[in-house]
């Protein structure tokens, strides 16, 4: 069974500039969720998406949003970038239901803002 | 929402045993997760506490009591291969967010 895929792998941009990355979950998971991590700092949660609704947000601002599709696939989307948004972009699925299910995470998206 | 609250560091050498503890502040939660993350890698699922007791797996161990709101990821017979970052983590049983701590840096020396 196919890992959870993010794309791409690396990423540059400049402030100002919009980003947008892209997870496929696994096959089968209904829930992806979206983390973002800095050198010291633990995973902040960003948002997750179950079905194609949003379940519920992290303590970001409204430059960060997402949206999944209807095959599960989700994307995330960072407006006006900031230096500050350079981070580690982790995406993760599950089944989504049930209580708590293991978090199955992708190799994510290294961002850096020039 | 959720604080938990672990060590950022613990260094020991090969052979050696590890605990890792994890407070947390929360009014309920499912249960306590672990996940390893070497460095440059992708977080990995270790294990999970829904209730209150040790769960072993393999060299690893995981416990918890929800009356101290406290866990602990035990590491027996340390290898160099265990040289990681692991964070505990719970989902809130209200809003079923998913929060992580800052994460442990475990070094194994020779």
């Amino acid at each position: 069974k196919a890992g959870v895929t993010q794309t791409p792998r690396y990423l540059i941009k400049t402030r100002g500039q919009q980003v947008t990355l892209s997870c496929s979950p696994i096959s089968g998971h209904r829930s992806v969720s979206w983390y973002q991590q800095t050198p010291g700092q633990g995973l902040q949660f960003l948002f997750e998406y179950f079905s194609e609704t949003q379940r519920n947000k992290g303590n970001f601002p409204g430059r960060f949003s997402g949206r999944q599709f209807s095959n599960s696939r989700s994307e995330m989307n960072v407006s006006t970038l900031e230096l500050g948004d350079s981070a580690l972009y982790l995406c993760a699925s599950s089944t989504g239901t049930g209580g708590e299910q293991p978090q199955h995470f992708g190799d994510g998206t290294r961002l850096s803002i020039l | 929402g959720q604080s938990l609250e672990q060590p950022s560091e613990v260094t020991a050498v090969e052979g050696a045993i590890v605990q890792i503890n994890c407070t947390y502040q929360t009014s309920g939660f499912y249960g306590l997760s672990w996940y390893q993350q070497h460095d440059g890698g992708a977080p990995t699922f270790l294990s999970y506490n829904a209730l209150d007791g040790l769960e072993e797996t393999g060299r690893f161990s995981s416990f918890l009591s929800r009356s101290d709101s406290y866990g602990y990821l035990l590491l027996q017979e340390l290898q160099m291969k265990d040289s990681a970052s692991y964070f505990c983590a719970v989902r809130d049983r209200g809003d079923y967010k998913l929060s992580f701590g800052a994460g442990t840096t475990v070094t194994v020396r020779a």
